[in-house]
């Protein structure tokens, strides 16, 4: 299986900040790797697909890049909405396997 | 605009064997392009792929899971199921069906759970 480690585990921001979330496989994943968001209560939404394919109605603060093991998420400016659970998946190869999340928390 | 419904008992009994249901509305089981899979999250944790399936009936399974999963889709109901038998405590979760689109970009496909159920609550307790 390949694992997925995400860094940090927990990040305190406040509104307006940047924010960057980093994800590694235990092996190379090309660009198959994609970002969810999930709030408490609610099923993961898809954020970003093929590492830095921005989904239809999410904000272009939001932002994925890299390749191969290492990638990273990226929020420009932190808004009220955006403090949630972060995660990260890997669609390489079976079984498909996610990071372990980020929560994003009000500092 | 698809969307996905889990649906089967909130209680199981230990040992005994959980079942769900995942209806699929505003689209069709019976697509190319799409695999239908189903995903756990235990309380206060992470999320775990269980296993996906498409309308041929292929399918993918977690290794850590397989002896004890059965995928299954009904064309006819618009429907795909889950089977997962000998339950503990551990399989105590909140499972969510999702669907995951398939697409070409040359040269490669991609894939992605693009469109999730809203999940529903297991509990494995005698």
């Amino acid at each position: 299986d390949i694992q997925m480690t995400q860094s940090p585990s927990s990040v305190s921001a406040s509104v307006g900040d940047r924010v960057t979330i980093t994800c590694r496989a235990s092996q190379g994943v090309g660009s198959w790797l994609a970002w969810f968001q999930q709030k408490p209560g609610r099923a993961p939404k898809l954020l970003i697909s093929s590492t830095s394919t921005l989904q239809s109605g999410v904000p272009s603060r939001f932002s994925g890049s890299g390749s191969g093991t290492d990638f990273t998420l990226t929020i420009s400016s932190l808004q009220p909405e955006d403090f949630a659970t972060y995660y990260c998946q890997q669609a390489h190869s079976f079984p498909r396997t996610f990071g372990q999340g980020t929560k994003v928390e009000v500092k | 605009q698809v969307q996905l419904q889990e649906s089967g008992p909130g209680l199981v009994k230990p040992s005994e064997t959980l079942s769900l249901t995942c209806t699929v509305s505003g689209g069709s089981v019976n697509s190319d392009n799409y695999y239908w899979n189903w995903i756990r999250q235990p309380p206060g944790k992470g999320l775990e792929w269980i296993g996906n399936i498409y309308y041929s009936g292929h399918r993918n399974y977690n290794p850590s899971l397989s002896s004890r999963v059965t995928l299954s889709v009904d064309t006819s109901k618009n429907q795909f199921s889950l089977r997962l038998t000998s339950v503990t405590a551990a399989d105590t979760a909140v499972y969510y069906c999702a669907r995951e689109d398939e697409q070409y970009s040359s040269p490669y496909y991609y894939y992605y759970l693009d469109v999730w159920g809203k999940g529903t609550t297991v509990i494995v307790s005698s």
